[in-house]
């Protein structure tokens, strides 16, 4: 089945520093990728869909030039937290779709942020 | 608007209890998608079930059943004689073929514990 491939799984970096998260499809093309963001014990807020070719579009409250997402080919998107603070801490996870609009999200593993 | 609503934010069973997890969703559109996913411990996100708004046909996979009731709004999922192995964040979550978007609206999860 359709895998996506999220690196790095834990990251700790210090207060100012940025990090740089990749989302790969493994078997398929995705041309739309979603980056989600998860507080502990609440649900995922969808934080960006990223897009092939074209500037990402960035849900109400998102900073873009924070999250930085560049969709760099048909199999790849990152996600780059620039001047990182503690309040970024938090488990950052994307998604892509495996098919129709029918067909379920496939979701990375999730990265784990933890900034000092 | 477009929303999930999973009202049991815990649930403990003991070992070997059936258990029901509420999903009760929000849309105008007549065509629509109910998913619902399983989040371990350890963070991934595990695809379990997919239901179009025109298939009310319940389903059962092993020990897992779903109900989907349209005249109720409601998607829920039953799990019987539950395991150890069981116990994750549970969500539902709701994509509508409107906007011709693949993003999911996810409910706020559940929590099941399952005690030994």
């Amino acid at each position: 089945g359709a895998v996506v491939s999220q690196h790095p799984s834990r990251v700790i970096c210090k207060s100012g520093t940025s990090v740089k998260i990749e989302c790969r499809s493994l078997d398929f093309q995705a041309t739309t990728m979603f980056w989600y963001r998860q507080f502990p014990k609440q649900s995922l807020m969808l934080m960006a869909t990223s897009n092939e070719g074209s500037k990402a579009t960035y849900e109400q409250g998102v900073e873009k030039d924070k999250f930085l997402i560049n969709h760099a080919s048909l199999t790849l998107s990152t996600l780059t937290v620039t001047s990182a603070h503690p309040e970024d801490s938090s488990f950052y996870i994307c998604s892509a779709p495996g098919g129709g609009l029918n067909s379920p999200l496939h979701f990375g593993n999730g990265t784990r942020l933890t900034v000092t | 608007a477009q929303k999930v609503t999973q009202a049991q934010t815990e649930i403990s069973v003991v070992e070997k209890e059936d258990v029901t997890l509420d999903c009760v969703y929000e849309t105008r559109d007549t065509t629509y998608y109910l998913f619902w996913y399983k989040q371990p411990p350890s963070g991934e996100l595990v695809f379990l079930i997919r239901r179009n708004s025109f298939d009310e046909q319940n389903e059962i996979s092993g020990r897992y059943s779903w109900n989907f009731q349209k005249s109720t709004s409601s998607f829920n999922f039953t799990i019987t004689a539950s395991q150890v192995v069981d116990s994750a964040v549970y969500f539902c979550a709701l994509r509508s073929s409107g906007a011709g978007s693949y993003q999911l609206t996810f409910g706020k999860g559940t929590k099941l514990s399952v005690i030994p």
